[in-house]
């Protein structure tokens, strides 16, 4: 079955424990992307991936890391997590974004939920 | 980048045709739109996506009106499993970053027996 997962799906934490989110697709697909939802602020990108060895910052990059070193995978990283990263995160990932004529539809995991206290 | 506008929040009733409208205004002329939804703190889902002509899938309808500056999903005979929030986006192309998805608030759709 196609699917992006996520892992863990829920998580509590401290402030300042490292973290790592994992997230993998079976779709061998090129674009992979991290998402955190807010209430009253939807979902915004916090890094994208075009490709194995390529990412790039989003809209909210400030606190996390992420690495592409194989093409299903794309962990999210909290070095230091803080309570204002208390937050709702998707992975999602797509065949390629990379054309302006593509239209490829973005396939999202099923959710992590980090409390850090 | 071209921003979508949509009301809060909509009621329809089960069995019937629930029509969500968008407003894009500023969209340009080869940027997509875009519709998911999300259920419940779920995974956002893929649901229609259209450029300049209507368009029809198993899901929805998708109707864009001929200047673009608008759309309407349809779900033709909602269920009650069709209550979900409802983003529009606009598809935004850039030749260093690729496309990206940015999703607005979202209209909360609940469907009523």
């Amino acid at each position: 079955e196609a699917q992006v997962t996520q892992n863990p799906r829920y998580l509590i934490t401290v402030t300042g424990k490292k973290l790592t989110v994992t997230c993998s697709q079976n779709m061998n697909h090129e674009y992979m992307s991290w998402y955190r939802q807010d209430p009253g602020l939807g979902l915004r990108q916090i890094y994208y991936s075009m490709n194995v060895e390529v990412t790039d910052k989003g809209d909210v990059p400030e606190g996390y890391k992420v690495s592409r070193k194989e093409k299903r995978n794309f962990p999210l990283i909290l070095e230091s997590p803080s309570p204002n990263q208390t937050s709702l995160y998707f992975c999602a990932s797509s065949q390629g974004e990379g054309t302006p004529a593509s239209t490829d539809t973005q396939y999202f995991g099923p959710g992590t939920r980090l409390t850090v206290l | 980048d071209a921003k979508t506008t949509q009301p809060t929040s909509m009621d329809c009733a089960e069995g019937r045709a629930a029509n969500l409208p968008c407003n894009h205004s500023t969209i340009s002329g080869n940027e997509y739109v875009y519709w998911y939804r999300q259920i419940h703190s779920q995974g956002p889902q893929y649901i229609i996506h259209g450029l300049k002509n209507n368009e029809t899938n198993e899901m929805a309808s998708l109707i864009i009106t001929e200047d673009r500056k608008s759309s309407t999903l349809i779900l033709p005979h909602a269920t009650l499993r069709d209550t979900a929030v409802y983003y529009c986006i606009v598809r935004v192309y850039r030749e260093t970053s690729g496309s990206r998805l940015t999703f607005g608030e979202g209209t909360q759709l609940t469907v009523n027996p």
